[in-house]
């Protein structure tokens, strides 16, 4: 149980476009997503919590117009890099807290690496 | 002070030998403790989690060790195996605050 998938697993893109990932609770609801990033051998760095139905909260230092985040269901995320640059290249990680419970342990899906050409 | 210190940065164990991974934290707010396995390409997988009420978790071979006065918490894996090479990260997260802070991750190698 406690499934989470992420779709895709992997994009290639040009530079200046504009890249959507999808963040879905296969098997629970999940009032609260967060999304991560995380660079070659490094950790895994949050950059916003996204809950249903309202705006996400970004970290410090993450552009919110650049990452946009709608949760408009209580089994889906999605992280939209717009406008995106080859520095924006990175694993991206998204994560589910179950509504029941509404506290850890937090469900990780298996990322998307963007490419950005 | 929302720091979570992780070493060693990378280990090498022999198999069948004990995998130990340290973590520190300065905030004494924070209550629940999990560590995570991650192999390339995928995402965290939670492996054992303990909260600071007791000293010791084991789950198979996975047990850890939380002191809470020293504010250290670690990861011991017996028996290591050649499909426990993966990498490590310890996290820690404060009451009904939801987030993680996740340690620098440790690289754990265990030759055949």
């Amino acid at each position: 149980g406690a499934v989470v998938s992420q779709h895709p697993s992997w994009v290639i893109c040009k530079s200046g476009t504009s890249v959507k990932i999808e963040c879905r609770s296969l098997d629970f609801q999940a009032t609260t997503m967060f999304w991560y990033r995380q660079f070659p051998k490094q950790s895994l760095m949050l950059m916003a919590t996204s809950n249903e139905g309202s705006k996400a909260t970004y970290e410090q230092g993450v552009e919110k117009d650049k990452f946009l985040i709608n949760h408009a269901s209580l089994t889906l995320s999605t992280l939209t890099v717009t406008s995106a640059h080859p520095e924006d290249s990175s694993f991206y990680i998204c994560s589910a807290l179950p509504r029941e419970t509404g506290n850890q342990p937090q469900h990780f899906g298996d990322g998307t690496r963007l490419s950005i050409l | 002070q929302q720091q979570v210190k992780q070493s060693p940065q990378s280990l090498i164990v022999q198999k069948g030998g004990i995998s130990i991974i340290n973590c520190a934290y300065e905030n004494t707010a924070f209550d629940y403790f999990p560590w995570y396995q991650q192999f390339p390409g995928k995402g965290p997988a939670l492996l054992i989690a303990i909260r600071p009420d007791v000293s010791e978790k084991k789950e198979g071979r996975f047990t850890i060790s939380f002191n809470k006065s020293a504010k250290q918490f670690s990861l011991h894996i017996m028996d290591s195996q050649p499909g426990d090479s993966a990498t490590y990260f310890c996290a820690a997260s404060p009451p009904g605050f939801q987030k993680l802070v996740f340690g620098t991750g440790t690289r754990l190698l265990v030759s055949p």
